[in-house]
C-alpha cells in the first residue's frame, strides 16, 4: 500500500480555519485519497474523499496537489468538537477495500 | 438505522480462554471488516470479508478466526487469548462500491489478563 506522511500534531484556536497536509508521494492513479478522523474513546468517523479534483461536503474541504502527491483537509471554522485523531489513507480504486492507518495527526482546539 | 453494533463494549479475559465478539451492520452493506488499535497506534486490519461465505486475512490475523455466513453478522472469535491481544477491536462496514466511505462501530475494549 502506498504510505502516507502527516504531522504528529498541530494545534488551532476556535472558529479559526485548520490545514491538515498530508504527503503521498507513491501514489498510484487508482488511489483514492480519504480522510477519517477519531474523536476520544470513539471509532473512527469518515470526514471526505476524493481522486483529483477538490472537493467540499458539510464537515471539511480537500484540496488535492495537481501532481496528486500531497493533499490537504481544510476545515473552515474549527471547533472544540473537532480535536480529534485525523488519518489520511490511501485506498486503491482497484479491488482494494481495505483502509491502511497510520498514526495521523492530533488536532488540538483550543477555546 | 442503527449502523454498526459491536457487542461487549468491555470484555476482561484471563490468559488462554476463547470469546466471541460480535459485530452486527443493518445497511446491507457487503464489505465489512475487523480492526484493532494499541494505545497511541493506527488501526490495524485483523480479517476482511467482501461478502457472505468469503472472507480474507489482514494485517495481523494470528490468533484470530472469523466467520460470515449472513450479510449482516461478522463475529471475530478469540481462540485462546493472550495478554497481547490486549487492545480495542473495532467493526468497520462498507458497500462494495468502491471509493464508498466505511463505517465504523463503538468498539468494544479487551483486556487479557
Amino acid at each position: 500500500d502506498a504510505k502516507t506522511t502527516q504531522p504528529n500534531s498541530m494545534e488551532s484556536n476556535e472558529e479559526e480555519p485548520v490545514h491538515l497536509p498530508c504527503n503521498h508521494s507513491t501514489i498510484s492513479g487508482t488511489d483514492y485519497i480519504h480522510w477519517y478522523r477519531q474523536l476520544p474513546s470513539q471509532g473512527p468517523e469518515y470526514v471526505i474523499h476524493g481522486l483529483t479534483s477538490n472537493v467540499n461536503n458539510r464537515m471539511a474541504s480537500l484540496a488535492i496537489a495537481e501532481d496528486r502527491k500531497s493533499s490537504t483537509l481544510i476545515l473552515h471554522r474549527a471547533t472544540l468538537r473537532d480535536a480529534a485523531v485525523y488519518y489520511c489513507i490511501l485506498r486503491d480504486g482497484g479491488s482494494n477495500y481495505k483502509l491502511t492507518f497510520g498514526k495521523g495527526t492530533l488536532l488540538t482546539v483550543n477555546p | 438505522n442503527a449502523g454498526v453494533t459491536q457487542t461487549p463494549k468491555f470484555q476482561v479475559l484471563k490468559t488462554g480462554q476463547s470469546m466471541t465478539l460480535q459485530c452486527a451492520q443493518d445497511m446491507n452493506h457487503e464489505y465489512m471488516s475487523w480492526y484493532r488499535q494499541d494505545p497511541g497506534m493506527g488501526l490495524r486490519l485483523i480479517h476482511y470479508s467482501v461478502g457472505a461465505g468469503i472472507t480474507d486475512q489482514g494485517e495481523v490475523p494470528n490468533g484470530y478466526n472469523v466467520s460470515r455466513s449472513t450479510t449482516e453478522d461478522f463475529p471475530l472469535r478469540l481462540l485462546s487469548a493472550a495478554p497481547s491481544q490486549t487492545s480495542v477491536y473495532f467493526c468497520a462496514s462498507s458497500p462494495a462500491t468502491l471509493g464508498y466511505e466505511q463505517y465504523f462501530g463503538p468498539g468494544t475494549r479487551l483486556t487479557v489478563t
